[in-house]
């Protein structure tokens, strides 16, 4: 079992629809969790960072955290053509020295 | 503030031989990462150095090797090259080693061997 999974889509949606991302992971020792965007081509940059549970807004994007289910949301609000893009969940802790562990990435196309 | 730059973007290599690539941090930051990314196995962590010492280290065989210098650029070697080792490779840079400082990308050198 991998310690993160996501599921890989692809994820296909009409603009303006809300868009659901999910991780889930087995480590307890996972403390702080981030969602990064990648376009085709270009390294992944980086969207959300949160380490408790709860929400975190930033604009049409929310992030959602369960530690007690292990379990990480991300939410995209009013999805836009220029949001298609692999989204990937990404956390670490102080087990195996902070190391960023990556999700499969999920394929998003939102469709004008 | 110029982002993480890596070099070269696109190599072509056939088995057996050997590669080096480079990647510059953003400046100021002294952690560097490397990451392999491939459609199978997704990004997959190689290793961390931080003040020119590996800090952190993946499940990559030895063939994997990296080193930073003083100025905090990193160059990461693969000997021997794998069919298998064909992938997108990425760098990422950090201000301070580890926790809670996030993680820049650069845009990746995408190896292909043959």
């Amino acid at each position: 079992q991998k310690e993160v999974e996501q599921d890989p889509g692809p994820l296909s949606v009409p603009e303006g629809a809300i868009v659901s991302l999910n991780c889930t992971y087995s480590n307890s020792a996972f403390q702080y969790f981030m969602w990064y965007r990648q376009y085709s081509r270009k390294g992944p940059e980086l969207l959300m960072y949160t380490y408790s549970s709860g929400n975190k807004e930033d604009g049409r994007f929310t992030a959602q955290v369960d530690k007690s289910s292990k379990y990480i949301s991300l939410f995209i609000r009013d999805s836009q053509p220029s949001d298609s893009a692999t989204y990937l969940c990404a956390m670490k802790g102080s087990t195996g020295g902070f190391k960023t562990i990556f999700g499969a990435g999920t394929r998003l196309f939102v469709k004008a | 503030k110029a982002g993480v730059t890596q070099t070269p973007r696109y190599l072509i290599k056939t088995r057996g031989q050997q590669v080096t690539l480079s990647c510059s941090p953003i400046s100021g930051h002294r952690s560097v990462s490397w990451y392999q990314q491939t459609p199978g196995q997704g990004l997959q962590f190689l290793f961390e150095y931080f003040s020119e010492t590996q800090r952190n280290k993946g499940n990559f065989p030895g063939r994997f090797s990296g080193r930073q210098f003083s100025n905090s650029r990193s160059e990461m070697n693969v000997s021997t090259l794998e069919l298998g080792d064909s992938a997108l490779y990425l760098c990422a840079s950090t201000a301070l080693a580890g926790d809670t400082d996030t993680q820049y990308f650069g845009p990746g050198t995408r190896l292909t061997v043959l």
